[in-house]
């Protein structure tokens, strides 16, 4: 089974500030995604990265997978309030992407 | 174009109690997936069901079982409730069950045993 550990677990900023999050494991990815959920929602993708160095922006949002592809960052630039909410990363297993193992996401707060 | 939506959005149950969640994929989507996320967690894979057949399941008991019909919708059950079992249970459309993709989940069902 793959385990994915995701850090920090909470992080509190003020709006404008950067932050990184972080999704490690011991295994080698074959790919990951990031989504971010809402309280009261369903979890929302964001990226799937595939290739080992692979970088992809999404607005203030960079994705960057790990060379060796155990690993895995999202990095804000600028954060801002409507960027609160949970992000997790998910790694397919399985011969299926259907089956996702997720980690245990960060909690990201950003007071105005 | 409907998303995925699931019913009922939440429920309470005591403990040796039973229940069923239900799920409507994404219009176009033929595959369903069913996780649990407790609170402060990350979701986990329980099953998913494709041409009406349980496909891959994930580490959890023969308490948690499943159905998809032909118009591929589908039934998650729960026997004999924990107080454990408390959680959201989130389901997951898709289209096929190949490597690529992208699955679109619903808001959840929202589980308390008592």
């Amino acid at each position: 089974t793959q385990l994915l550990e995701q850090s920090p677990q909470f992080l509190s900023i003020q709006e404008g500030e950067n932050l990184t999050v972080y999704c490690n494991s011991s295994s080698v990815f074959s790919s990951l995604q990031w989504y971010r959920q809402e309280p009261g929602e369903g979890p929302v993708l964001l990226v799937t990265v595939v290739t080992g160095g692979e970088v992809k922006k999404l607005k203030r949002l960079t994705f960057q997978f790990g060379d060796a592809r155990k690993d895995s960052s999202l990095h804000i630039t600028a954060a801002q309030p409507g960027d609160t909410g949970l992000y997790l990363c998910a790694a397919i297993g399985g011969t299926s992407y259907g089956k996702l193992t997720f980690g245990q996401g960060t909690i990201l707060t950003v007071h105005p | 174009d409907a998303g995925v939506t699931q019913s009922p959005t939440h429920l309470i149950k005591t403990r040796g109690q039973q229940v069923t969640l239900r799920c409507s994929p994404k219009s176009g989507h033929d595959t369903v997936s069913w996780y649990q996320q407790a609170l402060g967690q990350g979701p986990q894979f329980i099953f998913q069901y494709y041409e009406e057949e349980e496909r891959q399941r994930g580490n959890f008991p023969d308490r948690f079982s499943g159905h998809q019909f032909p118009n591929y919708s589908s039934e998650l059950n729960v026997n004999a409730l924990l107080l454990g079992d408390s959680a959201l249970y989130l389901c997951a459309s898709s289209l096929g069950t190949g490597m690529t993709g992208e699955l679109f989940f619903g808001e959840g069902s929202r589980l308390t045993v008592l």
